[in-house]
């Protein structure tokens, strides 16, 4: 089955930097890789998703990247903000299914 | 639109009890989805329902867990009887098609003594 590694668990910038969270996945046929923010006390919410077929694909300060052929995709986040702090999931999934299998988690702190 | 609803928002109970959680999911989402995190790890899928069938139940840990979703609306998921490594949050999900994008509810926080 998929399996997906997410790097770093815990991350700390001051607001204003910018913030990049690594993934890798297992599975050469997975196509579509979404990416969830948990806040506190909430459930996952969906903020950007990408699909094999594209290389990038940006949304205002927030930027994902893939590159099948490595395996990996990222989780790019432009001058953050504190309300930016939260946990980011990846996931990756094959797009007969879309049952995503999750990252571990990185819990992004935003220093004011 | 209300969103994924998910009840009660946290539960504590004694190992060998009986505990149900339940989902109200977007209403007209056909795909309804249940999910586990335990304290540190990764999400976990547990089951995927089309309306009221099973579509994919590969995610179920073994026969403590039953899930239902009679009528093709709300979902039960029960714990019996629960033990220690029950513990977790789960979360529900929904979707309008499986190509959708999946709208989680808040989740239910399972303590087990």
């Amino acid at each position: 089955g998929e399996n997906v590694e997410q790097h770093p668990s815990t991350l700390s910038v001051q607001e204003g930097d910018s913030a990049v969270i690594k993934c890798t996945y297992s599975d050469s046929a997975s196509n579509y890789f979404p990416w969830y923010k948990q806040e506190l006390g909430k459930g996952p919410q969906l903020i950007i998703d990408i699909r094999s077929n594209v290389g990038e694909k940006k949304d205002q300060r927030i930027a994902v990247t893939l590159n099948k052929t490595a395996k990996h995709f990222s989780l790019h986040i432009t001058e953050t903000q504190p309300e930016d702090s939260a946990v980011y999931f990846c996931a990756a999934s094959e797009g007969g299914s879309y049952i995503p299998t999750f990252g571990r988690g990185t819990s992004l702190i935003v220093h004011p | 639109e209300a969103g994924v609803t998910q009840f009660p928002s946290h539960s504590v109970i004694e190992k060998g009890q009986t505990v149900t959680l339940r989902c109200d999911p977007i209403s007209g989402h056909d795909n309804l989805y249940w999910y586990r995190r335990v304290m540190g790890k990764e999400i976990k899928f547990l089951l995927h329902f089309v309306k009221e069938s099973k579509q994919d139940e590969s995610g179920m840990p073994n026969n403590r867990f039953l899930a239902e979703r009679t009528g093709g609306t709300y979902s039960t998921l029960k714990v019996q009887p629960a033990e220690l490594e029950d513990s977790g949050v789960y979360f529900c999900a929904s979707s309008g098609g499986a190509g959708q994008p999946q709208h989680f509810g808040d989740g239910t926080r399972l303590s087990i003594l």
